[in-house]
């Protein structure tokens, strides 16, 4: 069955470079478009970028600077780094699977990550 | 970017009551996606394509709407049924998503 499941470091200190792991199981990166969402304590949902099925990407304008998206196919894995982490990046990121250019039909568990010296 | 702007942000309901979520767009859209997110978890895709309904999602509710307004319904509102939920649009990218509808139980 599909599924996706981040991984990576809890805590990461100010400045810092952010790197999260998205691990895949039941479809291939070479067909379906892979997202990171991210989602800060008691707010909404944030699109932060994604790697499309060519191996393309596309961020979000605010944080297209400190964000890089990549894939190793092979290991049906998809990589997040971000730099310059700063406290207002303490969130719940999320890898989601979009079929179609439309919506996001399945989603990894979520990974916390905490911003603080 | 397209901006979302759902109504309201917080709503009770008591079991039985009809409930109703509206998401309204900056510019017009094909289609409005939403997604179901009960505390600690992840968001569930609820309804698709506006009206259509994700599987394993109850025939109470439903989703209408087209342009800028689109809404989600919940015909007999039951206690499972408490949860926050988002509107989301990919008619142009960056796809985007609304600030939420926190639905509790009266």
């Amino acid at each position: 069955q599909v599924q996706l499941k981040e991984s990576g470091p809890g805590l990461v200190q100010p400045s810092q470079t952010l790197s999260l792991t998205c691990t895949v199981a039941g479809f291939s990166l070479t067909s379906y478009n892979v997202h990171w969402v991210r989602q800060p304590p008691g707010k909404g949902l944030e699109w932060m970028g994604v790697i499309w099925n060519t191996g393309g990407t596309r961020y979000n304008s605010a944080l297209k600077s400190r964000l890089s998206i990549s894939k190793d196919t092979s290991k049906s894995q998809v990589f997040l780094k971000m730099n310059s982490l700063q406290t207002e990046d303490t969130a719940t990121y999320y890898c989601a699977r979009d079929p179609n250019w439309e919506f996001f039909d399945y989603w990894g568990q979520g990974v916390m990550v905490t911003v603080s010296s | 970017e397209i901006v979302l702007t759902q109504s309201p942000t917080t709503i009770a309901a008591s079991p039985g009551e009809k409930v109703t979520i509206t998401c309204r767009a900056s510019s017009s859209v094909s289609y409005m996606y939403w997604y179901q997110q009960k505390s600690g978890a992840s968001p569930k895709l609820w309804i698709y394509d506006t009206s259509k309904l994700a599987s394993g999602v109850p025939n109470r509710f439903s989703g209408s709407g087209s342009g800028t307004s689109y809404s989600l319904t919940i015909n007999t509102m039951e206690t499972e049924d408490a949860a926050t939920y988002y509107c989301q649009q990919w008619s142009s990218t960056p796809p985007t998503f609304g600030s939420g509808t926190k639905l509790e139980i009266k």
